[in-house]
């Protein structure tokens, strides 16, 4: 099985824009599609992209995504940025019949 | 509204068992398989299970391989996750969400519960 590394945390200023980053430790990051998920605090998961960039109905489009075959990663780019995206936003993918999970990135909003 | 809605979360003490339930609304449930995801307090996601549409297959992440069992009732549009032998490592939220491809599995979510939290403690 492969990891999925993301930075610990990472802040920016409201109307700015981030990148969150997901870096595959073996494999082709192009092999499996890559998820993201948003979870504010005390609440579920929720669907932000799937399928490397697409965006679920009722996603606003400040949300998308993107992978970089040069540097085996998958960005989350949020454009934009408004105080309600503070949260933890998850990549996820899978390899064989296991679903692997990145550490989680804490989104601070300042 | 598609919705997910867990119970049967609970305090108990290791070693023992307890079952989870999952009633889903709003979709074809015997289309969709679908996962159980567990956090522990502070940490992240972990998959735990999943269930094809029909329970024709079934697959665990090997931390809980043996202990606990996934099943589904299509007629009750409901999942369920029997936990035997628990042990304080299993203390967590647990989730079910929906897989997001019709009849097959993406091995992706598109829809989440609110989740149920159970806590192994003596």
């Amino acid at each position: 099985n492969f990891m999925l590394t993301q930075p610990h945390s990472v802040s920016e200023s409201p109307g700015k824009t981030v990148n969150i980053s997901c870096t595959r430790s073996s494999g082709s990051i192009g092999s499996n599609y890559v998820q993201w998920y948003q979870q504010r605090p005390g609440s579920a998961p929720t669907t932000v992209i799937y399928e490397d960039n697409q965006r679920p109905s009722g996603v606003p489009d400040r949300f998308s995504g993107s992978i970089d075959s040069s540097s085996n990663s998958a960005s989350l780019t949020i454009s934009g940025l408004k105080t309600e995206d503070e949260a933890d936003y998850y990549c996820q993918s899978y390899d064989s019949i296991n679903v692997i999970f990145g550490g989680g990135t804490k989104l601070t909003v300042l | 509204q598609v919705q997910l809605v867990e119970s049967g979360g609970g305090v108990v003490q290791p070693g023992r068992s307890l079952r989870l339930s999952c009633v889903a609304s709003g979709f074809t449930f015997r289309s969709y398989g679908i996962h159980w995801v567990r956090q522990a307090p502070g940490k992240g996601l972990e998959w735990v299970a999943v269930i094809w549409y029909d329970g024709s297959h079934k697959y665990y992440v090997d931390s809980v391989k043996g202990r606990f069992t996934i099943s589904r009732d299509n007629s009750k549009n409901t999942l369920y996750l029997q936990m035997n032998s628990l042990r304080a490592e299993d203390t967590a939220m647990y989730y079910c969400a929906r897989d997001e491809w019709f009849g097959e599995l993406s091995w992706a979510f598109d829809i989440w519960g609110q989740g149920t939290m159970v806590t192994v403690s003596s």
